[in-house]
């Protein structure tokens, strides 16, 4: 069975600061890949950041940055120099078979 | 990037009737497609993964009879809500995974979700 784990509910940040969400996970597939969506109110879902699971190289796309322990299957998210507009429910996804989903994270930016 | 519509974004039903959901891959073609009920403030929750030509997989606890999910193209899947009741007014997105899979530069695109209440 696959999950997904997320164990900060809420998360605050400083404008400009560094913050990071934590995700586990677990799945019996050797192939799979790492999400993170932000979910604004709008309700859209946008992608953050995806990570293969067969790369050993962190993944980052400009200030979003994450921290992939394959071994302890954990997978985190940094924010850094944090805006406003990064004010948003953030969910890890993993995805073998089925794309499955963590039960996020609410961050708030603080300025 | 590729675009995943959903419609309709609102819709406001009778308790008792039925009412479809439509999710499109517009520039792409979805071999599969996954269906998702959210409760405010609350995760995605995976109801089914719907292959296209085949019957859709549903999550345990999903009743299969009362969401009905098609999926006759690679382009389009449809989640039909039967007999629709109060409980079941809640917010509905799909996603589609692009046919060449996952390599490097392709992912999973999410539509603009559906609000159905059901009065």
């Amino acid at each position: 069975a696959q999950t997904v784990t997320q164990s900060q509910p809420e998360m605050s940040v400083q404008e400009a600061e560094t913050v990071t969400l934590s995700c586990t996970y677990d799945t019996s597939e050797s192939d799979y890949y790492l999400f993170w969506y932000k979910q604004p109110p709008s309700r859209q879902m946008i992608l953050v950041i995806r990570q293969e699971a067969y790369k050993q190289q962190n993944a980052t796309e400009n200030r979003f940055s994450v921290n992939f322990q394959k071994a302890a299957k954990s997978f985190s998210l940094k924010i850094s120099d944090s805006q406003l507009g990064d004010a948003a429910m953030y969910f890890c996804a993993c995805y073998d078979y089925k794309l499955s989903f963590g039960a996020g994270t609410t961050v708030t930016v603080r300025a | 990037g590729a675009v995943v519509s959903q419609h309709p974004s609102w819709v406001i039903c009778k308790s008792g009737t039925s009412v479809k959901i439509e999710c499109r891959s517009l520039d792409f073609q979805a071999t599969t497609m996954f269906w998702y009920r959210q409760f405010p403030k609350q995760s995605l929750m995976l109801m089914a993964t719907s292959n296209e030509g085949s019957k859709a997989t549903y999550e345990q606890g999903v009743e299969k009879d009362k969401f009905l999910i098609n999926h006759a193209s690679l382009t389009l899947s449809t989640l039909t809500v039967t007999s629709a009741h109060p409980e079941d007014s809640s917010f509905y997105i799909c996603s589609a995974r692009d046919r060449a899979g996952l390599p490097p530069g392709n992912t999973i695109y999410f539509g603009e979700g559906s609000w159905l209440t059901v009065v």
